[in-house]
């Protein structure tokens, strides 16, 4: 079955720098690799995805890149504001049979902005 | 709209005890999912159903049975708690079950099994 591994597992960058979290996965078969945020307290919540069929998706200060020869995809944030600490975490669609859209996840990354 | 709403927010339970976890969904969702969530280990699939009257096994379904009665009701159950099923505990759905779905996450339940 798919693999998740998700490094680094904390993360503290200044205000205002980039923060990059990456992801690899050992399913080559794997078509969607979506990315959650986790605010304290909450539940997770997309933020960006991307489907193998491209290499890079941006939307606003945040981008995700992938290279499905290497099996890995980043998650990349620029101009990083306090708002953005949280806890971060990548998946890979595995499959377990029968239906799609099960989600395998990494262990996660907490990322903290310092003002 | 309330999206995804899960009961209770958390709760201490005795090892042995039998216990519900509730989550309901507005949203008319078709996929409906429980993840368990503890540190270091990241989410994990417990069970899910792709829509109403059907279920299946996720990654660590073991001391869990789910049902799914209606297509916004996806009830948890732990018939007989151990300490290692204190977790973190959250419900998903999703509109479809085709790749990219997105899921939706509802607000978790603390569950600590003494």
């Amino acid at each position: 079955g798919e693999n998740v591994e998700q490094h680094p597992s904390t993360l503290s960058v200044q205000e205002g720098d980039s923060a990059v979290i990456k992801c690899t996965y050992s399913d080559s078969a794997s078509n969607y690799f979506p990315w959650y945020k986790q605010e304290l307290g909450k539940g997770p919540q997309l933020i960006i995805d991307i489907r193998s069929n491209v290499g890079e998706k941006k939307d606003q200060r945040i981008a995700v890149t992938l290279n499905k020869t290497a099996k890995h995809f980043s998650l990349h944030i620029t101009e990083t504001q306090p708002e953005d600490s949280a806890v971060y975490f990548c998946a890979a669609l595995g499959g377990y049979g029968g239906a799609t859209n099960k989600l395998i996840f990494g262990t996660g990354t907490l990322l903290a902005v310092q003002p | 709209i309330a999206g995804i709403t899960q009961a209770p927010t958390s709760q201490i339970l005795a090892a042995g005890r039998r216990m519900t976890l509730r989550c309901t969904q507005d949203m008319r969702h078709n996929a409906m999912y429980w993840y368990r969530q503890d540190l270091g280990l990241g989410l994990r699939l417990i069970h899910y159903s792709n829509t109403a009257g059907t279920t299946g096994k996720g990654e660590v379904p073991d001391g869990y049975s789910v049902s799914r009665a209606n297509t916004d009701d996806f009830p948890l159950t732990l018939a007989s708690a151990v300490p290692s099923q204190t977790s973190v505990y959250f419900c998903a759905s999703s509109a479809g079950t085709g790749t990219g779905n997105e899921q939706f996450f509802g607000p978790g339940t603390r569950l600590t099994v003494l």
